[in-house]
């Protein structure tokens, strides 16, 4: 099935380090998730969007909902070493949930 | 409330054999979607079980199957086990409704660690 295009695909940062990902498609969708997923576990719902252009925190993360309906960007600020893991975004539409390939995350201490 | 139970969280199977996975939504959501997860693939889409019925299917071949059960508990089951089998199987819950202003959020179980051998 389709997948969205998320950027980067890894990253290694130095601990205290802001981060951003982003995520982008062709088409436009209704909601925007991003997760977060821990080696051997279920991906964890971090932020969900529900409006083009709005903007949605959650502690030291902020996840928008792009103006075009066609992307979406996660800010991590000051990254801590339990960061660490795989990130994906999630576009919905109507029924039908598409994700992106992830982006990997190191924090170096 | 619950979140999304899988079972069981581990499983070691042998070529040819088959398997069910089971997933118990969490209360009140209607829809149960299936995704094979294995290191360099994403996640795959498989199928989505809405009120008992198959509502979306993914590209996978005839012996991957499910069910939905009218509490809304889904299993999957693999037939016919092949090597390439091996992978997280992550089932995911949500509300199922579709209209574009829906809060329509998927959740995630913890995954069934399938491992053919």
């Amino acid at each position: 099935g389709q997948q969205l295009n998320q950027s980067p695909q890894s990253m290694f940062i130095q601990e205290g380090e802001d981060v951003s990902m982003n995520c982008t498609s062709s088409s436009i969708f209704n909601t925007w998730l991003w997760y977060k997923q821990d080696p051997g576990e279920g991906p964890v719902l971090l932020i969900a969007l529900y409006k083009a252009g709005e903007l949605t925190s959650n502690g030291r993360l902020t996840a928008q909902f792009g103006i075009t309906r066609k992307d979406s960007f996660l800010n991590i600020s000051a990254s801590i070493p339990s960061d660490v893991g795989i990130y994906f975004c999630a576009g919905r539409r109507r029924i039908q949930f598409y994700f992106g390939t992830g982006t990997s995350l190191t924090v170096i201490p | 409330k619950a979140g999304v139970t899988q079972t069981p969280r581990y499983l070691i199977k042998t070529r040819g054999q088959q398997v069910t996975l089971s997933c118990s939504p969490i209360s009140g959501h209607r829809s149960v979607s299936w995704y094979q997860q294995t290191p360099g693939q994403g996640l795959q889409f498989l199928f989505e079980y809405f009120s008992e019925t198959q509502r979306n299917k993914g590209n996978f071949p005839g012996r991957f199957s499910g069910r939905q059960f009218s509490n809304s508990r889904s299993e999957m089951n693999v037939s016919t086990l092949e090597l390439g089998d091996s992978a997280l199987y992550l089932c995911a819950s949500s509300p199922g409704t579709a209209g574009a202003l829906a809060k329509n959020i998927q959740y995630f179980g913890a995954g069934t660690r399938l491992s053919v051998l």
